[in-house]
């Protein structure tokens, strides 16, 4: 059974950082497109950043520079570090898989539970 | 960025009603586009892909149609369990984007 655990999450100030993990089971990262979603309080789905399975990553232009995304192959997990935090980072932050594939496009097939981030003096 | 505009933002519906969400994109996307169901504290669930294909174990009720700017989702009989908010996602290039979101809820 296909499983993402993100953990990490908590309350943090502004300029903190913060490294977030989402533990998969079932599947192997590493042969899989795995994005960071997140979505603020009350509000709609934001993509952050992907990491191919050949190591490359991409990153939604708000978290370039401050955000690094991942992965252990030997732990099956994933990490995203966010440094120089602000507000408007506070969020659930999401761990997805990409695992349905249509003409090289891989859309987010299994989701985590999300672990909330809050950015706040 | 490719922008997603959803119409509408709020839906009220009856339970065996039809109901249309509409995405339009800011430029063409083919057909890469993907619609997600949210329940309240939920993650979000993969309904359709590429526009129009239903991923496995959803329900045959729900469809897609659409290519370039203008993609619909169609619920065909509204059941209890489909109150929710759906977005809509593009695939077509970076940044991947999302609608602001549809709610649909109980009349």
């Amino acid at each position: 059974e296909v499983q993402l655990v993100e953990s990490g999450g908590g309350l943090i100030q502004p300029g903190g950082s913060l490294r977030l993990s989402c533990a998969a089971s079932g599947f192997i990262v590493s042969n899989n497109f795995m994005n960071w979603v997140r979505q603020a309080p009350g509000k709609g789905l934001e993509w952050v950043s992907i990491i191919y399975s050949d190591g490359n990553t991409y990153y939604a232009d708000s978290v370039k520079g401050r955000f690094t995304f991942s992965r252990d192959n030997s732990k099956n997990t994933l990490y995203l570090q966010m440094n120089s935090l602000r507000a408007e980072d506070t969020a659930v932050y999401y761990c997805a898989r990409g695992g349905t594939s249509w003409q090289g496009k891989y859309y987010f097939d299994y989701w985590g539970q999300g672990t909330l981030v809050t950015v706040s003096s | 960025d490719i922008q997603l505009t959803q119409s509408p933002s709020f839906l009220s519906a009856s339970v065996e009603d039809r109901v249309t969400i509409t995405c339009r994109a800011s430029q063409g996307i083919s057909s890469y586009l993907g619609w997600y169901q949210q329940k309240p504290g939920k993650a979000p669930k993969l309904l359709i892909y590429a526009a129009s294909t239903l991923q496995s174990g959803v329900p045959s009720r729900f469809s897609g149609s659409g290519s370039g700017t203008e993609f619909t989702l169609t619920i065909s009989s509204l059941q209890p369990e489909d109150f929710a908010t759906y977005f809509c996602q593009q695939l077509n290039s970076y940044p991947i984007t999302f609608g602001q979101g549809t709610r649909l809820e109980i009349k």
